[in-house]
């Protein structure tokens, strides 16, 4: 079956640090990757996203490259903020015969960033 | 605004006592489902809904129940709830294109559930 495998956290940085969370995934075919962040006491909502091979998701300054070489969709962001504190979720997305997508999440990294 | 909506935010309960989650949502979306998530484990789906009166199995059903008779509304329901159903809820919407979801989910702000 699919499955998302992210490092684990939680993840404590100074601003203007550099930020990479790493993400791989097991999947047959041909998913559709994506990056899902849940600040505080909110739901979770769309990062960034990548539906194929080599394609990059970027917003917001973050950024994830699709890579099926290496079945890796890793999350970075040069210079994070204070505001980026939150909880990230890689997720992928398959197509099922009778079910339409179905998305399949990682276990989630804490992101802390200090002033 | 385009929202989903969840009714209670919080709630704490006692064992075997039913109770129902509302969800709402006001994007006309086809694609419904509910999840939870418990540290460590990310979010796991419960059940999902494909259109009005079509409902079926996530990978954690057992011990909840769901109904859709309007395409705005998904609720979830415990007939009896246990300790070990305590968890963040949520509920999430998202279109169909061609027969399947557009893959891009749009969730409520959480339900969160304690049960004694």
């Amino acid at each position: 079956g699919n499955s998302v495998t992210q490092m684990e956290g939680p993840v404590t940085l100074s601003e203007e640090a550099f930020l990479t969370i790493n993400c791989t995934y097991t999947a047959t075919g041909y998913p559709s990757l994506f990056w899902y962040v849940q600040y505080p006491g909110e739901g979770l909502q769309l990062l960034l996203k990548a539906t194929k091979a080599d394609d990059k998701g970027s917003n917001k300054g973050f950024e994830a490259t699709y890579r099926k070489e290496t079945t890796s969709f890793h999350l970075e962001k040069g210079s994070v903020q204070v505001s980026d504190s939150a909880v990230y979720f890689c997720a992928l997305s398959s197509r099922q015969e009778t079910s339409g997508s179905r998305l399949t999440f990682g276990e989630g990294t804490q992101l802390t960033v200090n002033p | 605004e385009a929202q989903v909506t969840q009714n209670p935010r919080y709630l704490i309960t006692v064992t075997g006592k039913k109770l129902t989650v509302t969800c709402s949502q006001n994007m006309n979306h086809e694609y419904m489902s509910w999840y939870r998530q418990d540290p460590g484990l990310g979010l796991r789906q419960i059940y999902y809904s494909m259109n009005v009166e079509v409902t079926d199995k996530g990978d954690v059903p057992e011990g909840y129940k769901v109904s859709r008779k309007e395409k705005r509304n998904f609720p979830l329901i415990l007939e009896s709830p246990s300790p070990n159903q305590t968890s963040l809820y949520f509920c999430a919407s998202t279109p169909l294109a061609g027969g399947f979801n557009t893959d891009t989910q749009y969730f409520g702000p959480g339900t969160r559930l304690t049960v004694l």
